[in-house]
């Protein structure tokens, strides 16, 4: 089974700075696709950004990007001039091959952004 | 506009009485999953459905049940075997293209009293 790990169940930053958030998975497929799932206040889960494990080339959506290392099987996010708005549950998801694609979801980690 | 509704938001019920959630979604999506949200827990899936008429068992089915029999459709029935039902339940759906995207309802929040 997949497992997928948040080591930082709460992290702090000033506005305008940038912090990292951390992922390990376990897993035995060498294909597969990795997540982060933004959850603010409303609690609607938003899409952040999304890596295939083919691709070695990180991904990036404007502030935010990814350090994807597959012989670690670790996928950090970075948030680059962090904004108030950013303050929300930050989720890792791994994609379950073969599983009905669903996806296998790490426990969170709170990030909370200050003036 | 497109996307999926979950009804109701809040639902409180009595110990040892079933409960259904429904979710409904415009997005001609083929797949549709069931998730339950426990603070400090993450999403852990309950059940799944890639197809009409057919659904499978996620890693904690044990006390629901879940019903596919329109492609829009996929309530979920809370059953008085779980033991511990009060928790947010968040629907999702997912396309043909299967690179991992789920669009997620606004979440089913129930009290067990």
């Amino acid at each position: 089974a997949q497992t997928v790990t948040q080591s930082q169940p709460e992290m702090s930053v000033q506005e305008a700075e940038t912090v990292t958030l951390s992922c390990t998975y376990d897993t035995s497929e060498n294909n597969y696709y990795l997540f982060w799932y933004k959850q603010p206040p409303s609690r609607q889960m938003i899409l952040v950004i999304r890596q295939e494990a083919y691709k070695q080339q990180n991904a990036t959506e404007n502030r935010f990007s990814v350090n994807f290392q597959k012989a670690a099987k670790s996928f950090s996010l970075k948030i680059s001039d962090s904004q108030l708005g950013d303050t929300a549950m930050y989720f890792c998801a791994f994609m379950k091959p073969h599983s009905g694609y669903a996806l296998n979801f790490g426990k969170g980690t709170s990030l909370l952004v200050t003036p | 506009d497109g996307g999926i509704t979950q009804s109701p938001k809040y639902l409180f019920r009595k110990e040892g009485q079933n409960v259904t959630l429904s979710c409904e979604q415009n997005l001609n999506h083929d797949a549709m999953y069931w998730y339950r949200q426990d603070p400090g827990q993450g999403l852990r899936l309950i059940y799944y459905s890639q197809i009409v008429n057919d659904f499978q068992k996620g890693d904690i089915a044990e006390g629901y049940s879940v019903s596919r029999e329109k492609k829009e459709s996929f309530p979920l029935t809370v059953t008085s075997a779980q033991k511990n039902p009060t928790a947010f339940y968040l629907c999702a759906s997912s396309g043909k293209s299967h690179t991992g995207e789920l669009f997620f309802g606004e979440g089913s929040r129930l009290t067990v009293l």
